[in-house]
């Protein structure tokens, strides 16, 4: 059955530091996303990606992130200058055709971001 | 803003029915739909409603009103590993697609 991945599982960083999480989602879906679980809260929106754009960014996905699709398979996020309040599980996902099933989402396994 | 509001943990024993609810602030979405999240691990899709109404998947159900700005996730036959964390999730259309979550509950099935 297709899966949603990412790597690396966890990666930890200092302050300050860049650092690129990468996804490979479903091969035939077309929007993307990205979203963020500080430990124990709830699970938080970051941005959409549709058509090569971005569609939607929410007030967290600031001057420090970006998103790209370099290829056809891969999705990345980028934090350019990561802060402590970074630190968080950063969740890949992705879906089809948004009429089915209420958009059902694939959430890839997370990437657990440290920052130092 | 937007805010769904859900209790933070429900425990029930095996064989059990659990209903956990979802009391929202938002407009303008497409449905409310329902995730798994085990152990802080992936979270799975459960299930949606694009009506008000009861939706029956198996095991779950899930109920929409959306003149009373409330849904909830009815979990029967209550098994084991069923404990998890379940977030109701406000659907969005449109070229965004995006998901917001609702503040979670982390339900314990005891034996």
């Amino acid at each position: 059955e297709p899966e949603v991945t990412q790597t690396p599982s966890h990666q930890v960083t200092q302050m300050g530091q860049e650092v690129i999480l990468r996804c490979v989602p479903i091969s035939n879906h077309l929007y993307f996303y990205w979203y963020r679980q500080i430990l124990g809260q709830k699970v938080e929106f970051l941005v959409s990606f549709y058509n090569n754009e971005i569609s939607e960014k929410s007030e967290i996905f600031d001057d420090q992130f970006s998103v790209e699709r370099p290829d056809g398979s891969n999705f990345t996020l980028k934090i350019r200058s990561t802060k402590l309040e970074d630190s968080a599980m950063y969740f890949c996902a992705s879906s089809g055709d948004s009429r089915s099933r209420g958009n059902e989402q694939f959430f890839g396994p997370g990437t657990r971001l440290t920052v130092l | 803003g937007q805010s769904l509001e859900q209790p933070s943990e429900v425990t029930a024993v095996e064989g059990a029915i659990v209903q956990i609810n979802c009391t929202y602030q938002t407009s303008g979405f497409y449905g409310l739909s329902w995730y798994q999240q085990h152990d802080g691990g992936a979270p799975t899709f459960l299930s949606y409603n694009a009506l008000d109404g009861l939706e029956e998947t198996g095991r779950f159900s899930s109920f929409l009103s959306r003149s009373d700005s409330y849904g909830y996730l009815l979990l029967q036959e209550l098994q084991m590993k069923d404990s998890a964390s379940y977030f109701c999730a406000a659907v969005y259309g449109g070229a965004t697609n995006k998901l917001i979550f609702g503040t979670g509950t982390l339900l314990a099935v005891q034996p």
